[in-house]
């Protein structure tokens, strides 16, 4: 089955890192994605990466997919306060449901 | 500029109304899904639709309908609305596979009182 899971708060100080981790258990999984949800708005697609890749970087965004443990994670280097959002990771399959599957998502609070 | 538009961002009803929630994109996409939003439970799928008329269930069908009349809207239905559908609905499309970029409306805060 289907299941994406993520911790669901965070939080740093401005200018760190910040590192918002997710699992997932469908090894059939082609694309994982992540998303940012800022209050009152829908989701916005932050990135993407294809499951034959281990990394992709994106300006301050890293995306690191560990594909033998099913873990997914999101570095954001120097932390703004403009990046106080809720992060949602999300899989996508080769085959069958033609529809992402989302995790809890992951609320980061960046403080000055 | 891409456009997923719900057309109400704010509903009150009561229990056991009947309740549209419209949904309407501009980019001609045959995948249109409705996404139900709750704090820690992340979205969940309610129902997608890949072509006019076409519709499949998600994972919380239960309580809901749905209804794609046009290729560019994409109604979510309670027939009788009740306390625990209380939530922030998301609509949203993508053209194609589904490894596209998919658009999301600002969502739609329903309150059942």
């Amino acid at each position: 089955g289907e299941d994406v899971e993520q911790s669901l708060f965070l939080s740093v100080r401005e200018g760190d890192s910040s590192v918002i981790n997710c699992t997932y258990t469908d090894s059939s999984s082609t694309y994982l994605y992540w998303y940012k949800q800022e209050p009152g708005a829908g989701l916005q697609l932050l990135t993407y990466i294809f499951s034959n890749m281990d990394m992709k970087q994106d300006q301050r965004l890293t995306v690191l997919l560990n594909k033998k443990d099913k873990h997914l994670s999101l570095r954001i280097a120097d932390t703004q306060t403009g990046d106080s959002a809720i992060y949602f990771c999300a899989e996508s399959m080769a085959t069958g449901r033609r529809a992402l599957t989302f995790g809890s998502g992951t609320r980061l609070q960046v403080q000055p | 500029d891409v456009k997923v538009t719900q057309s109400s961002r704010y509903l009150v009803k009561r229990t056991g109304e009947k309740v549209f929630l419209e949904c309407v994109q501009d980019m001609d996409h045959e995948n249109m899904f409705w996404y139900r939003q709750d704090p820690g439970l992340g979205l969940r799928l309610i129902y997608f639709s890949y072509d006019v008329k076409m519709k499949e269930k998600g994972d919380i069908p239960e309580g809901y309908s749905v209804s794609r009349e046009k290729k560019e809207r994409f109604s979510l239905i309670l027939e009788s609305a009740s306390t625990n559908q209380t939530s922030m609905y998301l609509c949203a499309s993508t053209w194609g596979q589904i490894r596209n970029t998919i658009y999301f409306g600002e969502g739609s805060w329903l309150t059942v009182v």
